[in-house]
């Protein structure tokens, strides 16, 4: 069965304090791993695809990695405003997304 | 418009009631999917709709009925619910469905009174 682990739960960070989200899976035959923002009220945002490991994606102060059984979302010099929960999700086969519980992650001024 | 559209934006309802969740979704893409978000668990499949046809049912409660009249749109009718059914109910497009990334709408925040 596909699964999906997010660490930590919640994350408190001062502004411009650095650190890393972390995804581990376990997924058959993966098709590509997501990353989305979720802010309060709305739904997930799309922010990344990663389809093999040792590829990596930038967004602004986003940085996405992946190796073969995790993927980390770096957050440099975090601001107020990257407070949001982050979601990662594995697509395996048939092309079904396995979702994670998340992590919210606060950034205060 | 832009995006995944849906509404209601919120709903309470009886148990006895009969209502409907609409999506729409202007991204030309060719799936579409129903979520639920309920707190502390991570998003859950419903239903997948390719090319207006049904491809993945996950075991989701007869009182939830998906109907999927082209590829643009997108309903979840609903009747007899039950309180634990109350959640934020997400559709979502994508490309394909082998895989594409989702794009959201905000959500209906469904509760069952």
């Amino acid at each position: 069965e596909d699964q999906v682990t997010q660490s930590p739960e919640a994350l408190r960070l001062q502004e411009g304090e650095s650190s890393s989200l972390n995804c581990s899976y376990t997924v058959s035959g993966l098709r590509g791993l997501f990353w989305y923002r979720q802010d309060p009220g709305k739904g997930p945002e799309f922010l990344f695809t990663l389809y093999s490991a040792g590829e990596e994606k930038e967004k602004e102060r986003l940085k996405a990695t992946l190796t073969k059984k995790e993927s980390f979302l770096h957050i440099t010099a975090p601001k107020p405003e990257d407070s949001a929960t982050y979601l990662c999700a594995a697509g395996g086969n048939a092309g079904k997304s396995t979702f994670g519980d998340g992590t919210t992650l606060t950034v205060k001024p | 418009e832009t995006g995944v559209t849906q509404t209601p934006r919120h709903l309470v309802m009886g148990m006895t009631n009969k209502k409907s969740l609409k999506c729409e979704q202007h991204l030309g893409h060719n799936a579409m999917y129903w979520y639920k978000q309920s707190a502390k668990k991570p998003l859950e499949l419903m239903f997948v709709y390719s090319l207006e046809e049904r491809v993945e049912n996950n075991s989701v409660p007869s009182r939830f009925s998906p109907e999927c009249p082209n590829s643009s749109h997108l309903f979840l009718h609903l009747h007899t619910l039950q309180p634990e059914d109350s959640a934020l109910y997400l559709c979502a497009s994508s490309q394909d469905s082998t895989g594409s990334p989702l794009h959201f709408g905000n959500g209906t925040r469904l509760t069952v009174t």
